[in-house]
């Protein structure tokens, strides 16, 4: 079975530093595209950039370039989402998805990791 | 790039179809922008995939669900509704161009209410 199992809920403050994970299972993980989605809390999904894990290339949203990093070891078959100093804005659920033929759409999705910055 | 646009909310009773729209910000967006997908989300859920390049129902998926595209416009129709079909929906469309800044669209979000 194809998935994809993030890790689980932070709990951080303002400031600190963070970095979550999406592990792949049941495919060749390297032959694809990871895309990071954040759900604030009462809004929509917002797309933050996608990593081909086969060399990392990486591809920013406009939005998030600069404030976070997405890295991945294909060695593992993990992709990750990282910030060096959080703010209480970032407090969301983050999804990871795999792309197909490229990231023509996205399948499957991992369950969330809810991260919480609160002082 | 602009979003893509979805209505915020839809709703229709038990039976009845509905439709949802995604619409892009110009023309050209219908041409560079032309892989459309639509996700179900339930929250506290993950979301699922349910239609990918503009009118394919992934194995699983109810054939209630279809896809369509018309210039710059894509849409989810969703026939005999049940109640589980109560969700919010999304669209995403993925450039055809490596050389835009941004080859990956979202749309906003359709609260779908089953009456």
């Amino acid at each position: 079975e194809v998935q994809l199992v993030q890790s689980g809920a932070e709990v951080k403050k303002p400031g600190e530093s963070l970095k979550i994970s999406c592990k792949g299972s049941g495919y060749s993980f390297s032959n694809y595209w990871i895309v990071w989605v954040r759900q604030m809390p009462g809004r929509g999904l917002e797309w933050m950039g996608v990593i081909y894990l086969a060399d990392s290339d990486t591809i920013y949203s406009p939005s998030f370039q600069g404030q976070v990093t997405i890295s991945a070891d294909k060695s593992i078959s993990t992709a990750y989402l990282q910030w060096s100093s959080l703010k209480a804005s970032d407090t969301a659920m983050y999804y990871c998805a795999r792309g197909s033929s490229g990231y023509r759409w996205f399948d499957p999705w991992g369950q969330g990791t809810l991260v919480t910055v609160s002082s | 790039q602009s979003a893509l646009t979805q209505p915020a909310s839809v709703s229709g009773s038990p039976g009845q179809s509905i439709t949802i729209s995604c619409t892009g910000s110009s023309s050209s967006d219908a041409d560079t922008y032309k892989y459309v997908s639509w996700y179900q989300h339930h929250p506290g859920k993950a979301p699922k995939l349910m239609i990918y390049d503009v009118t394919i129902r992934p194995s699983g998926v109810p054939n209630r669900f279809s896809g369509s595209k018309s210039g710059s416009t894509a849409s989810l129709t969703i026939s005999g509704l049940q109640a589980e079909d109560e969700a919010d929906y999304y669209c995403i469309s993925c450039s055809s161009s490596i050389s835009t800044s941004s080859p990956v669209l979202f749309g906003g979000g359709t609260k779908l209410t089953v009456l």
